[in-house]
């Protein structure tokens, strides 16, 4: 069976702070992908980033950077110089034939 | 482009009512899936459509039906509504199903918010 904790309930920042979101997954399987999704107060779900497990290299886009380490199974995601645009809730998820998702972490960037 | 649309946006039901959630995608995607939302809990598989004329069991299916109707369709029929089914639902697409290989990215609706009294 797999899993994704997220660890972390709710973060509030002040704007231009950064903010890291932990994700830490469980899986047997050797080949899998790991995704983050954001969700606005508006409730839609925003795909961000897919990686699949072969590829450890970190990833950054524009404000946006994530740190795949399969050797501790986890998969974090950190927004450099919040925005209130960031406040949402955010998800990290984890597949081999379905998507699993965490708990959800809550972000607020207060202005 | 559409995407995936769901019907309908939002529903309050009594114990014991029935009704069917709908969800079509344009994106000529094989797989589907319906999911729900509750706080503290994220998301949670309820079903998924690998293909058209194929469904499977997710985590939390009792108390749920779906039908594939179509490669573009899968509905999601509550058939007795209980309170512990109020939720936000959303329906997804994707590509593939694969085992250990799905490289597809999930197209989520807009959710289905369902309250049961």
């Amino acid at each position: 069976a797999q899993k994704v904790t997220q660890a972390q309930t709710e973060i509030s920042v002040v704007e231009k702070e950064d903010v890291t979101l932990d994700c830490v997954y469980e899986t047997r399987d050797t080949t899998y992908y790991l995704f983050w999704y954001k969700q606005p107060p508006s409730g839609e779900l925003v795909f961000l980033i897919r990686r699949n497990s072969f590829d450890e290299q970190n990833e950054i886009s524009g404000r946006y950077s994530w740190n795949f380490q399969k050797s501790t199974s986890s998969f974090n995601f950190t927004i450099t110089a919040s925005q209130v645009v960031d406040s949402a809730v955010y998800f990290c998820a984890l597949t081999d034939y379905k998507l699993s998702f965490g708990a959800g972490t809550t972000v607020t960037v207060r202005a | 482009n559409a995407g995936v649309t769901q019907t309908p946006k939002f529903q309050v039901l009594k114990t014991g009512q029935s009704m069917t959630l709908q969800c079509a995608q344009d994106m000529n995607h094989n797989s589907m899936y319906w999911y729900r939302q509750d706080p503290g809990m994220g998301l949670r598989l309820i079903y998924y459509s690998a293909s058209e004329g194929t469904t499977d069991k997710g985590e939390v299916p009792n108390g749920y039906n779906v039908s594939r109707l179509n490669k573009r369709e899968f509905s999601l029929r509550l058939e007795s509504a209980a309170p512990s089914q109020t939720s936000v639902y959303f329906c997804a697409s994707s590509e593939a199903l694969g085992g250990g290989a799905n490289t597809g990215e999930l197209f989520f609706g807009e959710g289905s918010r369902l309250t049961v009294l």
